[in-house]
């Protein structure tokens, strides 16, 4: 079956820690995303790539980020300089743009927790 | 601006009554428009949306939507509650023709359902 695979779905990292969340999809999809999802709001976009080797920073992009070497993977590094980084991440993909009514496709989560 | 405007972050109804789950919208451009559902600890799945044509959507598990340009809203409804309807819903407002920053995520609605 095709989707998108995120791990680990839990994580914690010490303080001072470079962490990094896999994301893996076989969809053959050319767009991918990241969103951070805290409590009671929204998803917030932190960086996306439209094509292998070139990827735009989100609305909360610092102390993040990515790397688009291949297709079907869009790895997210959670660096020491994210001051609150607990939070769930969640790792999406869509055939296309999605300014053409493309569906956005999620995977699981992983919840990245601090100690 | 674009924005999305979920009214009510909790929605409470009993098992086999009417779910209402309201939705405005503000675009400059008539918008795409989607509804995801979240089940706890799970990623984002496509209900429905909304891009051109017929503005009765109908999507997965009874749900359909509605486009009213002269509201500005795109409201979720299902005639009869389901126990497992209970999860968190949200909707989003794509910018046609945009970025990915232009995808804006409502904060969401968590449904509830009462025996």
């Amino acid at each position: 079956d095709g989707g998108i695979t995120q791990s680990p779905k839990y994580l914690f990292r010490k303080e001072g820690q470079n962490v990094t969340l896999s994301c893996e999809q076989n969809l053959n999809h050319d767009a991918m995303y990241w969103y951070r999802q805290d409590p009671g709001q929204g998803l917030r976009l932190i960086y996306y790539s439209q094509i292998v080797n070139d990827f735009q920073k989100g609305d909360i992009a610092e102390g993040y980020s990515v790397s688009r070497e291949k297709k079907e993977s869009f790895p997210l590094t959670v660096t020491s300089a994210q001051k609150n980084p607990t939070a769930f991440y969640l790792c999406a993909s869509s055939i296309g743009s999605t300014d053409s009514g493309n569906t956005i496709y999620f995977g699981e989560g992983s919840w990245l927790t601090v100690v | 601006a674009q924005s999305v405007t979920q009214l009510g972050s909790h929605v409470s109804v009993s098992e086999g009554a009417l779910v209402l789950l309201r939705c405005n919208y503000s675009s400059s451009v008539p918008p795409y428009l989607f509804w995801y559902v979240q089940y706890p600890n799970q990623g984002l799945q496509l209900l429905l949306k909304y891009t051109t044509g017929a503005t009765l959507v109908k999507g997965i598990n009874g749900f359909e939507a509605e486009f009213k340009k002269s509201e500005t809203s795109f409201h979720l409804t299902k005639p009869s509650a389901h126990m497992s309807d209970a999860a968190e819903y949200f909707c989003v407002n794509v910018v046609p023709w945009s970025s990915a920053s232009k995808i804006i995520f409502g904060s969401g609605t968590r449904l509830s359902i009462r025996p």
